[in-house]
């Protein structure tokens, strides 16, 4: 049983398109995230969800927008996929908000051409 | 700016040997994290640190916190191949609402 799962794991679209990648955990977290790992390796935060509620939304271009159906559930939605948005995407989820011990997604690779 | 610095970005041990990698931090940390990731998959949790001099250990490796919490290394001991992989510091600076700061990482390579 997959604790945080993410979908698809490999992505490959043209610039210009919309895509979704899909992420849910099964381990009752009230907290969950988006990361985003660039081709350094740099993992940097872009959103956070606490039940439900946006608490962190760093600077990230607003062509990107998390949706929280549920608290087992944060999707991310990019618009007008640009070059630049090629990376590793990384959910995670944790307990609460100030339990960060994150249990992360086996991360999705998104190539934009 | 970076506020956490690891170091060494990348080494190459053989196998059997001790290593250490450090992560320093620009401010007082809330708590310490340490991530392993595997080539190409996601980030497993290895140990957390929150008290200054606070030491755990998991198997062969051993982390430790600073007492002023501001830095933190993680230790392997009679490293072995599986050791292999890109090890992470992640940094919480508050009790709430905020997700971990990571460092750069540092990839490590154990050769027979």
């Amino acid at each position: 049983d997959t604790a945080v799962s993410q979908t698809p794991k490999y992505l490959v679209t043209q610039m210009g398109n919309d895509k979704s990648i899909k992420c849910e955990q099964n381990l009752g977290h009230d907290t969950m995230y988006w990361y985003k790992q660039d081709s350094k390796k740099f993992l940097k935060i872009m959103f956070s969800y606490n039940n439900k509620e946006l608490i962190i939304n760093e600077t990230v271009p607003n062509r990107f927008s998390p949706k929280s159906p549920d608290k087992a559930h944060l999707n991310l939605h990019i618009n007008s996929l640009e070059l630049g948005d090629s990376a590793v995407y990384f959910c995670a989820s944790s307990p609460s908000e100030a339990r960060s011990e994150a249990f992360f997604g086996q991360g999705t690779r998104l190539t934009v051409v | 700016s970076q506020e956490l610095e690891q170091s060494p970005q990348s080494l190459i041990v053989q196998e059997g040997k001790n290593l250490t990698i450090n992560c320093t931090s620009s401010k007082t940390l809330y708590g310490l994290y340490w991530y392993k990731q595997k080539y190409g998959e996601g980030l497993i949790f290895l140990m957390m640190l929150q008290k200054g001099g606070e030491e755990k250990s998991h198997e062969k490796i051993t982390a430790k916190l600073d007492e002023k919490k501001q830095q933190s290394s993680l230790h392997i001991t009679a490293s072995q191949p599986s050791h292999a992989g890109i090890y992470l510091c992640g940094a919480q600076y508050s009790n709430s609402g905020y997700a971990l700061n990571f460092g750069k990482g540092t990839s490590l390579l154990v050769t027979p």
